[in-house]
């Protein structure tokens, strides 16, 4: 089985400044993971998602994250964040059926001017 | 390229009643997962149809099924409504990849209010 833990409900920051979202999971197979973000009153939108390959990758919006076996993290940064990445952000994971999706219970990012 | 589309937008219904939720892929995909996300929670995967069977089944009583069309559009029905029914329900597309379902397209929702 697999879970996702994010370690922060809601982090304020300032505008222009770097922010870091944390992420951990737990599998006992192969995972794959993913990021997505949720303005008010819409549906989920992909911002990254690691299969394999380069550990750093890169999404929409100036998003990256970083995938770490050993720490079984994938927390996800912006160097500068704008008034318009405040939304809900959710880490998922998903096992190498890749049916199932386990979303963490996700973390509100606000940007104050 | 349509995306996910969703129906209704917003429903309204009281204990003990029955509701159809609906839900059409993104063009080209073939899969669709059904995910209940509660309020100031994350989604919580209800059920995944592909090829018109359903393939896995997160952890939700028999109140709530689906069907899914030759189409591939899919439908969720939930059976003598609870107030703890009440939330965002999220459709969600996809397709077969060289590593599996890699990455779930989402719809805007139906949000559901039960009274």
């Amino acid at each position: 089985a697999q879970s996702v833990t994010q370690l922060d409900s809601q982090v304020p920051v300032f505008e222009e400044a770097p922010v870091e979202l944390r992420c951990n999971y737990s599998s006992s197979v192969s995972v794959y993971l993913f990021w997505y973000v949720q303005y008010p009153n819409q549906g989920l939108q992909l911002l990254l998602k690691y299969l394999s390959g380069s550990t750093l990758v890169k999404g929409i919006n100036g998003f990256e994250a970083e995938f770490n076996k050993s720490q079984t993290s994938f927390h996800l940064r912006k160097p500068s964040v704008h008034i318009s990445d405040t939304a809900e952000y959710f880490c998922a994971v998903t096992g190498n059926t890749g049916n199932q999706f386990y979303f963490g219970t996700g973390t509100s990012l606000t940007v104050i001017p | 390229d349509a995306g996910v589309t969703q129906s209704p937008t917003h429903l309204i219904k009281t204990r003990g009643q029955q509701v159809t939720l609906r839900c059409s892929p993104k063009s080209g995909h073939d899969t669709v997962s059904w995910y209940q996300q509660a309020l100031g929670q994350g989604p919580q995967f209800i059920f995944q149809y592909y090829e018109e069977e359903e393939r896995q089944r997160g952890n939700f009583p028999d109140r709530f099924s689906g069907h899914q069309f030759p189409n591939y559009s899919s439908e969720l029905n939930v059976n003598a409504l609870l107030l703890g029914d009440s939330a965002l329900y999220l459709c969600a597309s996809s397709l077969l990849g060289t590593v599996g379902w890699e990455e779930q397209y989402f719809g805007p929702g139906t949000r559901l209010t039960v009274t």
